[in-house]
């Protein structure tokens, strides 16, 4: 099975802080994304990666960046948090060729307080 | 621009009736079709998928879907609904020619009354 595990299920943060929320997939994926889930909004893309080092913005990536410096982790950076980014945050992990599919892991809920 | 709509925001069911949730998109491209389920507190399920071929695909846990072109749809069914059905249902749409990105909808809330 394949998995995709996020370092964190809650985190509580003070607006302000930096914050880092870990990605690790066991596959060798070469594929990974960051999304933002909101009620009412679906999950939204911040960030996704197609290689080690490579990075493409999404749909909402502003105070938001990442860092993938090795294939099995992507790593989601916020640099100064604010109270609007509270969220659940999910990493997904992609099988290339014709599958397609991407595996999520559990969801980092977050505060920032 | 591409998008996903799931009319439905809400919806309530008896065990043992019968579902349909609905999904519609808009999307410049031969579409990748999948709908992923999300119980409370996890991340996200992959229920079934829609690659090409025959329009009606069957999933996990009993559900199906059926893609119609002509409609832009991709609704998910199941005949008969169980309690540990109640959960959130996402439709999402990718395409060979926008990379590996999908694009979700908002989601609908499945509550199982008994």
């Amino acid at each position: 099975d394949v998995k995709v595990t996020q370092s964190s299920r809650y985190l509580v943060k003070r607006t302000g802080e930096k914050v880092f929320l870990e990605c690790v997939q066991d596959m060798d994926h070469e594929n990974m994304f960051w999304y933002r889930q909101d009620p009412g909004l679906g999950l939204r893309l911040i960030y996704f990666s197609y290689d080690v080092k490579m990075k493409e913005k999404g749909d909402i990536p502003e105070g938001y960046s990442v860092s993938r410096e090795k294939k099995e982790r992507f790593s989601l950076i916020l640099e100064s948090a604010s109270t609007n980014q509270t969220s659940m945050y999910l990493c997904a992990s992609l099988s290339g060729g014709a599958k397609n599919i991407q595996y999520f892991g559990a969801g980092t809920r977050l505060s920032v307080l | 621009a591409q998008s996903v709509t799931q009319p439905d925001i809400h919806i309530t069911v008896s065990e043992g009736a019968s579902l349909e949730l609905r999904c519609n998109y808009s999307y410049g491209a031969t579409p990748y079709l999948f709908w992923y389920v999300q119980s409370p507190g996890q991340g996200l399920q992959l229920l079934l998928k829609y690659f090409s071929g025959d329009t009606l695909v069957q999933g996990i846990k009993g559900f199906e879907a059926e893609f119609k072109r002509s409609q832009s749809s991709f609704n998910l069914r199941k005949p008969s609904v169980h309690w540990s059905d109640a959960a959130e249902y996402f439709c999402a749409v990718g395409a060979r020619e926008y990379g590996n990105k999908l694009v979700f909808g908002a989601g609908t809330i499945l509550r199982v009354k008994s």
